[in-house]
């Protein structure tokens, strides 16, 4: 299906685990971007890409990787997994030669027990 | 100071009013602005983009104000299915795309 999907919808893991999310979008879109969204934050940025292999800091980057080896995927990995890193992490897209509107991913929700 | 700052909300209105959120970015050099509505922590989406022209989409009227670097929605005659978090958004960064989020506004709307 066209589209931005994220995968997985729902992750449990534990402390100290190495966990990736992944992102995949159809669109061929040249940026897109990572958030993370805890009650009261609103979306933080963690990462965002303008192209592939070109990657850059947002907001809240600590404790995550994030790699772009092709257009249409990019990568959220947390190296090793920590309670704080609970939260609705979401991938977005966007192509600056049209509207600039960002286009979401339905979000995976991570726990860290 | 947060790149972009949003009035804390919540608020309550009743049906038919009237309702303002206000949102002030940090970066003069940011390009682009928008606001998005976002229910029930699902993924947001675009409401409506602003121009420093000011735009009108219904009962929706977006502003800019650059000198100021503040950007305002207007709601007018407040339906239930507005009950929402309203997010103001800047592109900002090298290019123009590093797109910040404020931290939302949470309206709920009674009968």
């Amino acid at each position: 299906d066209a589209g931005i999907t994220q995968s997985p919808r729902y992750k449990i893991t534990e402390t100290g685990r190495q966990v990736t999310l992944m992102c995949h979008q159809t669109w061929s879109h040249s940026y897109m971007f990572w958030y993370r969204q805890d009650l009261g934050h609103g979306l933080r940025l963690i990462y965002y890409s303008a192209a592939a292999d070109i990657t850059d800091k947002g907001e809240v980057p600590d404790g995550y990787v994030v790699s772009r080896s092709k257009t249409e995927n990019f990568p959220l990995t947390l190296e090793s997994a920590t309670r704080s890193q609970t939260s609705v992490y979401f991938c977005a897209s966007i192509n600056p030669g049209a509207t600039t509107e960002a286009f979401f991913g339905q979000g995976t929700r991570l726990t860290v027990v | 100071r947060k790149e972009v700052e949003q009035d804390p909300g919540p608020f309550n209105v009743p049906e038919g009013a009237t309702v303002a959120f206000n949102c002030t970015y940090s970066n003069s050099a940011s390009q682009s602005f928008f606001w998005y509505r976002q229910d029930c922590r699902k993924e947001p989406k675009l409401l409506m983009s602003v121009y420093s022209s000011g735009n009108e989409d219904g009962r929706f009227t977006a502003q800019l104000n650059r000198a100021s670097q503040y950007i305002s929605l207007l709601i007018r005659d407040s339906k239930l299915s507005d009950s929402a978090t309203y997010l103001c958004v800047v592109n900002s960064g090298t290019g123009g795309f590093k797109t910040i989020f404020g931290a939302g506004t949470r309206l709920f709307v009674k009968a």
